[in-house]
């Protein structure tokens, strides 16, 4: 059993593009997270939803947007995507919002061409 | 602001002891976590230290000063699947983990 799971795994697209990325988990956590790790892996949040609720909005462009359906489900979309926003995203989950332990996902790598 | 220091890079060979050091820098300090990361893998959670002292699990063992805001990480009995980036992070009231730049462990045979 997956605990936490991210589609897609690969992601290459063109820039000026729209795309999402989904993310679920079967931990019953309250807590979830998105997570951009560079090409230098310095792994920085982006956004944390607490029982569907956005509890942490790091300085993100707005082409970012969370949407947290359900607690168990974190999806993320970019609108106009750019060559910087080339990374790896990882999802992650918490049991609560104080986030000591955290379960990530096996993350989207993303290529902006 | 928060912040974290560790080493970028740390050599060592098979069945030898390493530790990772990490200083901080946080207002609100909850604990000090570590995270394994091999190349092309996701962080997997190593240890968690909320309280002073040495928290140990198999062969990993993790260590925790709040009065000098200092922490390691000390990997036993080296093997070559340990070669990973290993991450320090710290929780706080901010109910987000910062995470250090990583310390890429290389074990040689």
């Amino acid at each position: 059993d997956t605990a936490v799971s991210q589609t897609p795994k690969y992601l290459v697209t063109q820039m000026g593009n729209d795309k999402s990325i989904k993310c679920e988990q079967n931990l019953g956590h309250d807590t979830m997270y998105w997570y951009k790790q560079d090409s230098k892996k310095f792994l920085k949040i982006m956004f944390s939803y607490n029982n569907k609720e956005l509890i942490i909005n790091e300085t993100v462009p707005n082409r970012f947007s969370p949407k947290s359906p359900d607690k168990a489900h974190l999806n993320l979309h970019i609108n106009s995507l750019e060559l910087g926003d080339s990374a790896v995203y990882f999802c992650a989950s918490s049991q609560s919002r104080e986030a000591d332990t955290q379960y990530f996902g096996p993350g989207t790598r993303l290529t902006v061409l | 602001g928060q912040s974290l220091e560790q080493p970028s890079e740390v050599t060592a060979v098979e069945g030898a002891i390493v530790q990772i050091n990490c200083t901080y820098q946080t207002s609100g300090f909850y604990g000090l976590s570590w995270y394994q990361q091999h190349d092309g893998g996701a962080p997997t959670f190593l240890s968690y230290n909320a309280l002073d002292g040495l928290e140990e699990t198999g062969r990993f063992s993790s260590f925790l000063s709040r009065s000098d805001s200092y922490g390691y990480l000390l990997l036993q009995e080296l093997q070559m699947k340990d070669s990973a980036s290993y991450f320090c992070a710290v929780g706080s009231n901010t109910d987000k983990l910062i995470f250090g730049t990583g310390t890429r462990l290389q074990v040689f045979p």
